[in-house]
């Protein structure tokens, strides 16, 4: 069974810094991974995604994410925060044959960015 | 373009009354179609998904339930509501056979007292 991983619950940054949030999955199969971004009352938007190819993946905001396979693991980064990051973030692994994708997500982690 | 809605927004209900959320997909055909519930700190948990209409998978045993009458319609129901019921809900759609990319609506926040 897929399992997803976000160590960190609350991750407190400062305006302008940089900033990693960690995620781990586990899986037996080829996988595909995801980042999510939900801000207050809101849905869930996809931040970038990883089907194959580069291995660092970019997405909307200024957001990247690096798979690493042998050490299961797909961390976002931002090089330089807004206060507009401000928001939680999930983790989420895809698989599955046939029609269905089976989704599993992490319990996400919440940025704050301090002014 | 695909769109996806869900109401209502908000619905604060007592216990033991009855519960319909619904959702529509627009702009595409044959979806996959989920349910997920979102508490605080718990992440999302996934309730029912659909592959197909009339077709409802159950991921958690619970009293609430799922249809879906047509093929980009997808209902969230109950006869009676918990306080345990309280939370985020979220409807979902993916490419049916691809990525597993998910298409969230804006959520509908339920209150049970």
């Amino acid at each position: 069974a897929q399992s997803v991983t976000q160590l960190d619950s609350q991750v407190p940054v400062f305006e302008e810094a940089p900033v990693e949030l960690r995620c781990n999955y586990s899986s037996s199969v080829s996988v595909y991974l995801f980042w999510y971004v939900q801000y207050p009352n809101q849905g869930l938007q996809l931040l970038l995604k990883y089907l194959s190819g580069s291995t660092l993946v970019k997405g909307i905001n200024g957001f990247e994410a690096e798979f690493n396979k042998s050490q299961t693991s797909f961390h976002l980064r931002k090089p330089s925060v807004h206060i507009s990051d401000t928001a939680e973030y999930f983790c989420a692994v895809s698989e599955g044959s046939g029609g269905y994708q089976k989704v599993t997500f992490g319990i996400g982690t919440k940025l704050q960015v301090i002014p | 373009s695909q769109t996806i809605h869900q109401w209502p927004a908000t619905l604060v209900q007592p216990v033991g009354s009855p519960l319909s959320l619904e959702c529509t997909v627009e702009g595409t055909s044959n979806p996959n179609l989920y349910w997920y519930r979102q508490a605080a700190g718990r992440g999302l948990q996934l309730l029912f998904y659909s592959v197909g209409i009339g077709q409802i998978s159950s991921e958690v045993p619970q009293n609430l339930s799922a249809s879906r009458p047509q093929d980009r319609q997808f209902i969230l129901s109950s006869k009676k509501l918990l306080l345990s019921d309280s939370g985020f809900y979220l409807c979902a759609w993916s490419v049916t056979g691809g990525s597993g990319e998910l298409f969230f609506g804006e959520g509908s926040r339920l209150t049970v007292l």
